[in-house]
C-alpha cells in the first residue's frame, strides 16, 4: 500500500502571497496525483489531476507540478477564500490513498 | 451532479446502505467508476472503495474489505455502499464521487450523507 505524506501540516499566509504544499508517495504514483480543496460543511473539490492538470473552472492561480514520488500544490496570489484544508491523493495504484492533509489559513 | 441520501442513525451492530444517484455527465453512466470516501470528526479522508459502473469491478480499501460492498442500479443511475457490522468507529460524513472520464481522479462530489453510529 503506497503511503501518502504532507507537508506542513498548517500553513499561514497573508492574502496576496504564495503558499507552497508539498506531498511525497511512498512509491512512484508516476503523474497519477490529485490534488483537493476541501471547505467546512462543503463537499471537497477537485483542484488538479495528473500531477498538473488543473480541472474545470479551476482558476490559474492553482499549479500542480511534480512526478514520480515528489508534487508540489502552488498556490498564487492567495485570497481569503482560498482557506481550507488541501489534500494529495495517489490513483495509480489500488487502494487509492490520501495524504492528511495540510491546512492553509490565511493572516 | 451527484446527490446523495441523507443522514443516518443507527445501533451499533446494525447496517446501513447509502445511494448516491448521478446526473448530469458528459457520457453514460456506465462510463464512469465511483469512489466511496469517508471522514471520521476532526480527521482527514479515507478512501474505501471504488466500483466500476461498467462491469460492476469493485475494489475495496484493505480495512474495509470484510464489511463493505458496493453496488450499480444501471437503470437508475445509482451506486449504493452498504456497510455492515457498524461501530461508533464507523461515525462519520461518508461522501460518493465520480470519477473523470480522462482519469481516474474524483471530479464530482456528493454532498455527503452523514452516519452516526450511537446505542
Amino acid at each position: 500500500e503506497i503511503v501518502m505524506t504532507q507537508s506542513p501540516a498548517t500553513l499561514s499566509v497573508s492574502p496576496g502571497e504564495s503558499a507552497t504544499l508539498s506531498c511525497r508517495a511512498s512509491q512512484s504514483v508516476t503523474v497519477n496525483l490529485a490534488w483537493y480543496q476541501h471547505k467546512p460543511g462543503q463537499a471537497p473539490r477537485l483542484l488538479i489531476y495528473g500531477a498538473s492538470t488543473r480541472a474545470p473552472g479551476v482558476p490559474a492561480r492553482f499549479r500542480g507540478s511534480g512526478s514520480g514520488t515528489d508534487f508540489t500544490l502552488t498556490i498564487s496570489s492567495l485570497l481569503s477564500d482560498d482557506s481550507a484544508v488541501y489534500y494529495c491523493e495517489q490513483y495509480n495504484n489500488w487502494p487509492r490513498g490520501f495524504g492528511p492533509g495540510t491546512k492553509v489559513e490565511t493572516k | 451532479q451527484v446527490v446523495q441520501s441523507g443522514p443516518e442513525m443507527k445501533m451499533p451492530g446494525a447496517s446501513v446502505k447509502v445511494s448516491c444517484k448521478a446526473s448530469g455527465s458528459q457520457y453514460p453512466f456506465t462510463a464512469y467508476s465511483f469512489d466511496w470516501v469517508r471522514q471520521a470528526p476532526g480527521q482527514g479522508f479515507e478512501w474505501m472503495g471504488c466500483i466500476s459502473a461498467y462491469n460492476g469491478n469493485t475494489y475495496y480499501g484493505q480495512k474495509f474489505r470484510d464489511r463493505v460492498t458496493l453496488t450499480t442500479d444501471t437503470s437508475t443511475s445509482t451506486v449504493y455502499m452498504e456497510v455492515r457490522s457498524l461501530s461508533s468507529d464507523d461515525t462519520a460524513m461518508y461522501y460518493c464521487a465520480r470519477d473523470l472520464f480522462e482519469a481516474a481522479a474524483a471530479g464530482d462530489w456528493g454532498q455527503g450523507t452523514l452516519v452516526t453510529v450511537s446505542s
